[in-house]
C-alpha cells in the first residue's frame, strides 16, 4: 500500500499564474481533504471531496478549486496566484474502512515569486 | 469554531525523559488526532482517538471526553522524537474538517 501520494513535491510559480496539485488517496479511501499550511502556522482546511463532489469548504476564495475523479484521486487548482499562496499544501484521505482517521500525504511545497 | 489549545508550546527534554503534551478543546467532537511533523516535512498520523487510550511503541495517547482533554505521552524519549506534535479534532461544529491546534515543538537532546 503506497499510502497517500502527492505530486509534485516542490513547485515554483510567479504571481498571476495558475497551478494544479495532485493527490492519490490511500487504497480503500474515498474522501480527500486539502489543507494549506503557511510557514510556521497550523494547517487550514481548504475543502473536502467525496463522491466527486465538494462536500465542505473552508474559508478560501474561489481562486481555489478542486476536482475528484472516479478513482478517488483529486486535484487542487489555484488561479491568479498571490505571494501569500506560498505554503505547503497537504492532502489527507479517509474512508469508511479507516473510520474517521485521516492519513496525510507528504505535501507539495508551493513557492510563488 | 472548536478552539483547540495545546500546551506547552515548546518543550526541551533530555534523552530518556518522560514527556507529556496536552490538548484541550471547547466543543464536543467525534474524534481527536495526534499528528507528528518534522521540520520542513509532511504530517504523519500517530493516533486517532474517540475514547480511552491507545499505545504504539513508546507513544501513548489518552482522551477524556467529559473533560474535553487529551494527552500524548512519550516514554524513554530519544533525539529522533524531536518534531512538532499537533492535536487536531474532528466533528462538533467543524463538520468534516480537522481543526488543528498550534502544535508543540519538542526538542530532545542527547
Amino acid at each position: 500500500d503506497a499510502g497517500v501520494t502527492q505530486s509534485p513535491t516542490h513547485l515554483i510559480k510567479t504571481r498571476g499564474q495558475q497551478v494544479t496539485l495532485r493527490c492519490s488517496p490511500k487504497s480503500g479511501h474515498d474522501t480527500v481533504s486539502w489543507y494549506q499550511q503557511a510557514l510556521g502556522q497550523g494547517p487550514q482546511f481548504i475543502f473536502q471531496y467525496y463522491e466527486e463532489e465538494e462536500r465542505q469548504r473552508g474559508n478560501f476564495p474561489d481562486r481555489f478549486s478542486g476536482h475528484q475523479f472516479p478513482n478517488y484521486s483529486s486535484e487542487l487548482n489555484v488561479n491568479a496566484l498571490l505571494l501569500g499562496d506560498s505554503a505547503l499544501y497537504l492532502c489527507a484521505s479517509g474512508g469508511l474502512a479507516g473510520g474517521r482517521e485521516q492519513f496525510f500525504g507528504p505535501g507539495t511545497r508551493l513557492t510563488v515569486l | 469554531k472548536n478552539e483547540v489549545e495545546q500546551s506547552p508550546q515548546n518543550l526541551t527534554a533530555q534523552e530518556g525523559e518522560f514527556i507529556t503534551i496536552n490538548c484541550s478543546y471547547s466543543v464536543g467532537i467525534s474524534a481527536l488526532h495526534w499528528l507528528q511533523q518534522h521540520p520542513g516535512g509532511g504530517i504523519v498520523s500517530l493516533f486517532m482517538l474517540s475514547s480511552g487510550k491507545k499505545k504504539h511503541g513508546r507513544l501513548i495517547a489518552t482522551i477524556n471526553i467529559q473533560e474535553k482533554h487529551s494527552s500524548l505521552h512519550i516514554t524513554a524519549s530519544h533525539p529522533r522524537d524531536s518534531a512538532v506534535y499537533i492535536c487536531a479534532v474532528l466533528g462538533g461544529n467543524s463538520g468534516y474538517a480537522l481543526n488543528f491546534g498550534k502544535g508543540t515543538s519538542l526538542l530532545v537532546t542527547p
